[in-house]
């Protein structure tokens, strides 16, 4: 079984802040990562995914440093509706994940007005 | 487009009875389908996957067990709960555009008394 790494947390940050959670992975073989958002009792939701170096889409950034073996997610101009757990997620075998994803127990993110 | 069901929402159950949760995925034909379990504190757990009908690979040996009698309908079963059976269980399907991206169903939550 290949390990995922996340500081839990919490963040605390002002709306309109800047805020960067870092994730480490063991699982030298990953191709596809991906960091989920998890809202309080609900199932995770996909917010992006990273094949090569990096992702952009709108406000986050996904960073990928594949040499360290870390994955970073960026939020930009926090809004209150980003608080939410956030999951770095890396395949458990495969290079894909299509047997299966080992998930990070994930960082909590509170936006504070 | 795709969409997942679980069913039940929520369930309570005694030490010790039966379990049976279901999972149907609407939209897609022959998807790779996903157990997952989070218990309280911490991250989510691959149970079981399965790659077609009455396939299933079991990733964590426990008193829990899966089957796939249809092409979209994933069912996870017990013959006697325990306690430690209590969590958030989520069904997931891959997406086919070869990105092995996972979406998840609902959820059912249980809790073993």
């Amino acid at each position: 079984r290949k390990e995922v790494e996340q500081d839990p947390g919490p963040f605390n940050v002002p709306e309109g802040a800047t805020v960067a959670f870092n994730c480490t992975y063991s699982n030298s073989a990953s191709q596809s990562f991906f960091w989920y958002r998890q809202d309080c009792r609900k199932e995770p939701k996909l917010l992006m995914s990273v094949y090569s170096s990096g992702n952009e889409d709108g406000r986050f950034t996904a960073q990928l440093n594949r040499a360290s073996q870390y994955i970073s997610l960026l939020i930009r101009d926090s809004k209150l509706s980003d608080s939410a757990t956030y999951l770095c997620v890396v395949p458990m075998y495969s290079g894909g994940g299509a047997d299966g994803l080992t998930f990070g127990k994930g960082t909590h993110l509170i936006i504070q007005p | 487009s795709q969409t997942i069901h679980q069913w039940p929402a929520t369930l309570v159950q005694p030490v010790g009875s039966p379990l049976s949760l279901e999972c149907t995925v609407e939209g897609t034909s022959n998807p790779n389908l996903y157990w997952y379990r989070q218990a309280a504190g911490r991250g989510l757990q691959l149970l079981f996957y399965s790659v077609g009908i009455g396939q299933i690979s079991s990733e964590v040996p426990q008193n829990l067990s899966a089957s796939r009698p249809q092409d979209r309908q994933f069912i996870l079963s017990s013959k006697k709960l325990l306690l430690s059976d209590s969590g958030f269980y989520l069904c997931a399907w891959i997406s086919s555009s070869g990105r092995n991206e996972q979406f998840f169903g609902p959820g059912t939550r249980l809790t073993v008394l």
